[in-house]
């Protein structure tokens, strides 16, 4: 089983539509991240929690938002889509506590189109 | 702050021949270095990284990269490559003190022909 999970893998919606994107991780780790993907540009970070009480904007955060339900659990919503947000989220973990902090782990990544 | 610049977009090479892809930063404190490959639809994996000790790291496939910190550069080379090999390469940095934030370069697509 993958250790880092994201769903949905794809998704295509409308501008203006509310969206959620969510990552799960079997790690244990303490610390994930979002990140957007886009040609020509690498990825870029949207938001990070080191736990689930300590949340903190990225480079790109505006027009995005995130919840940590749990220390496994960091989902990234779009409250209002627009077609500029088109574009691969990957959710990444590092361990803190278990010492991979120099590490990042990624999952598969979500594809998302806006029309 | 840091920046990664990959200046190689796309680098098209023969199967066996060698290749290198360049990678170079700026930064005003000391850095951790990485590679990661990214195959086709899927997500990042670590191919190998640079924290202390000797400049020159290797990967379990056969790639290497050395730190070179005059020239603040950290290219990842392969003497002969594989099909296998074709895939998306993301150079990144992270300072010391904040090691958990990882600035990528734009990326370089390495395609692999027979």
């Amino acid at each position: 089983d993958a250790d880092v999970t994201q769903t949905p893998r794809n998704r295509i919606t409308k501008t203006g539509k509310r969206i959620m994107l969510e990552c799960s991780q079997t790690k244990g780790h303490d610390r994930m991240y979002w990140y957007r993907q886009d040609p020509g540009l690498g990825l870029r970070l949207i938001y990070y929690s080191f736990d689930v009480k300590d949340i903190n904007k990225g480079e790109i955060s505006d027009g995005y938002s995130v919840s940590r339900q749990a220390q496994a659990k960091f989902s990234l919503s779009l409250e209002s889509a627009i077609p500029n947000q088109t574009a691969l989220y990957f959710c990444a973990t590092s361990g803190m506590t278990s010492g991979d902090y120099n590490e990042q782990f990624f999952g598969p990544g979500t594809r998302l189109t806006v029309l | 702050a840091q920046s990664v610049t990959q200046l190689d977009s796309q680098v098209p090479v023969f199967e066996e021949a060698p290749v290198e892809l360049r990678c170079n930063y700026s930064s005003s404190v000391s850095v951790y270095l990485f590679w990661y490959v990214q195959y086709p639809n899927q997500g990042l994996q670590l191919l190998l990284k640079y924290l202390s000790g000797s400049t020159l790291v290797e990967s379990i496939n056969g790639f290497e990269a050395e730190f070179n910190k005059s020239q603040t550069s950290f290219h990842l080379r392969k003497p002969s490559v594989h099909i296998s090999d074709t895939a998306e390469y993301f150079c990144a940095v992270s300072r010391m003190d904040s090691s958990y934030k990882l600035i990528f370069g734009s990326g370089t697509r390495l395609l692999v022909r027979p």
